[in-house]
């Protein structure tokens, strides 16, 4: 498909486990973006990507997050010993420039639930 | 006090109505602005972009921002049942050019 692909659409795992959850971006696009967005809150914004290199990294809650990007293509989020209040879904955006000049692109995201 | 706040609702029109959706912000360092809409289960998709005061009008959308206020708005004409949605305002810093900061959002149901 031509747009954003997210996978798993769904992960459910135990408290302390890890994840890593994946983001393809659509072809071409150098800029990518991760976002949490818990029930009924708005997007969370967690890490931006300029093709491999994150010069922005503020949105990470914690050292028990990290991201990375190689071949400046496919996206990990990888969330290490989690917690309950990660629950939440994850979403990936990608765009052809930066956000103030080319639209962001979004998959349908990972839902996540710790038990 | 969140950066943008946003009526979470939910609001609910009969089909046909006029809906008006407001955000207000509290950094005037804002200086491009975005409507968002995200069906149930889906990614957002983005509606409407605007950069300065003032209307802009695409179809049965209109986005209107005024700085001045710190208030931008997102009108719907003759709303249609397809339109019910959750609509998220979303906003980037002139100082900070890529990192999109988004309101909760406001649920919006069109009534047959």
């Amino acid at each position: 498909g031509a747009g954003v692909s997210q996978s798993p659409s769904n992960k459910v795992t135990e408290k302390g486990k890890d994840v890593e959850l994946r983001c393809d971006p659509i072809s071409g696009h150098t800029a990518l973006y991760w976002y949490r967005q818990s029930l009924g809150q708005g997007l969370e914004f967690l890490i931006y990507f300029q093709g491999n290199s994150a010069p922005d990294k503020s949105g990470l809650p914690s050292d028990r997050f990290s991201a990375e990007r190689t071949g400046g293509s496919v996206s990990t989020l990888t969330i290490q010993r989690t917690q309950q209040e990660d629950s939440a879904v994850y979403l990936c955006a990608s765009s052809l420039g930066g956000a103030s000049k080319q639209p962001q692109h979004f998959g349908d995201g990972t839902r996540l639930s710790i038990l | 006090q969140k950066e943008v706040e946003q009526d979470p609702g939910p609001l609910s029109v009969p089909e046909g109505a006029i809906v008006s959706l407001n955000c207000t912000y509290s950094n005037s360092a804002f200086q491009y602005f975005m409507w968002y809409r995200q069906y149930s289960r889906k990614g957002p998709e983005l509606l409407m972009y605007t950069y300065s005061s003032g209307n802009k009008e695409d179809g049965r959308f209109t986005a209107q921002v005024d700085k001045s206020s710190k208030y931008i708005s997102l009108f719907i004409r003759d709303s249609q049942p397809s339109d019910s949605a959750t609509y998220l305002c979303a906003m980037i810093r002139r100082t900070s050019y890529d990192k999109v900061i988004f309101g909760p959002g406001t649920s919006l149901s069109v009534i047959p």
